[in-house]
């Protein structure tokens, strides 16, 4: 059973306008979030993360969302650019999985122009 | 700086067949890692390393071995290759296994058993 969750394959957002994306997660030794981005035939590179001390962490246009009751975060990409189009994945880690990192499915972003 | 770079980044193998993959890291790095991806199933862990001469068992290790023998190389290796390995295969490394210690991932292998 996947314990990182990104239910939403895709996504399809206009330049210029907010992009959201949503990630579960069912363990609660988790305490530690990042994303990363892919583009297509590249490695995934790391994008932002946030500990789970703090319920938000933004860096640019980029901001993350920790609601630890809900066991959910979200990114939100302010505003969306067309080169932002690419494979998102969510990835959580706990000092009880000795810091590995457990990722999401991952969530495509297109940015129309 | 090449960061991390796996080789090769294409091959087809037949069912049984061996292969090795290879992973470089030029960062130092203590940490490295191998991961598979499969369609919306994200990245799973397979072997990590924590130093030179250190081997671990990650999420899915069945069917693959790991060596460490120099700091800045990490092999992967398939014994007997089987269809359900078709995959692609992420070499990362990371300076710890820290929080605040992003992985930095190599570009890929696309591995596809016929």
């Amino acid at each position: 059973d996947q314990q990182v969750k990104q239910n939403s394959p895709s996504l399809s957002v206009q330049e210029g306008r907010i992009s959201i994306l949503n990630c579960d997660y069912t363990n609660s030794m988790f305490d530690y979030f990042l994303w990363y981005k892919k583009y297509p035939a590249e490695g995934p590179t790391f994008l932002i993360s946030i500990s789970s001390i703090k319920d938000k962490n933004e860096d640019g246009r980029f901001t993350v969302f920790l609601n630890k009751s809900a066991k959910h975060l979200s990114l939100h990409i302010v505003p969306s650019q067309p080169g932002d189009s690419a494979v998102y994945f969510c990835a959580a880690s706990g000092s009880n999985a000795g810091n590995m990192l457990t990722f999401g499915g991952g969530t495509r972003l297109m940015v129309k122009p | 700086n090449a960061g991390v770079t796996q080789t090769p980044k294409f091959r087809v193998l037949k069912t049984g067949q061996s292969m090795t993959l290879l992973c470089a890291q030029d960062m130092n790095h203590e940490y490295m890692y191998w991961y598979r991806q499969d369609p919306g199933m994200g990245l799973r862990l397979i072997h990590y390393s924590v130093g030179e001469g250190t081997t671990a068992k990650g999420e899915v290790p069945d069917g693959y071995n790991v060596s460490r023998l120099k700091k800045q190389n990490f092999l992967l290796g398939l014994e007997s290759a089987a269809p359900s390995q078709t995959s692609v295969y992420f070499c990362a490394s990371s300076w710890t296994g820290g929080f605040d210690q992003p992985q930095h991932f190599g570009d890929g292998t696309r591995l596809s058993i016929l």
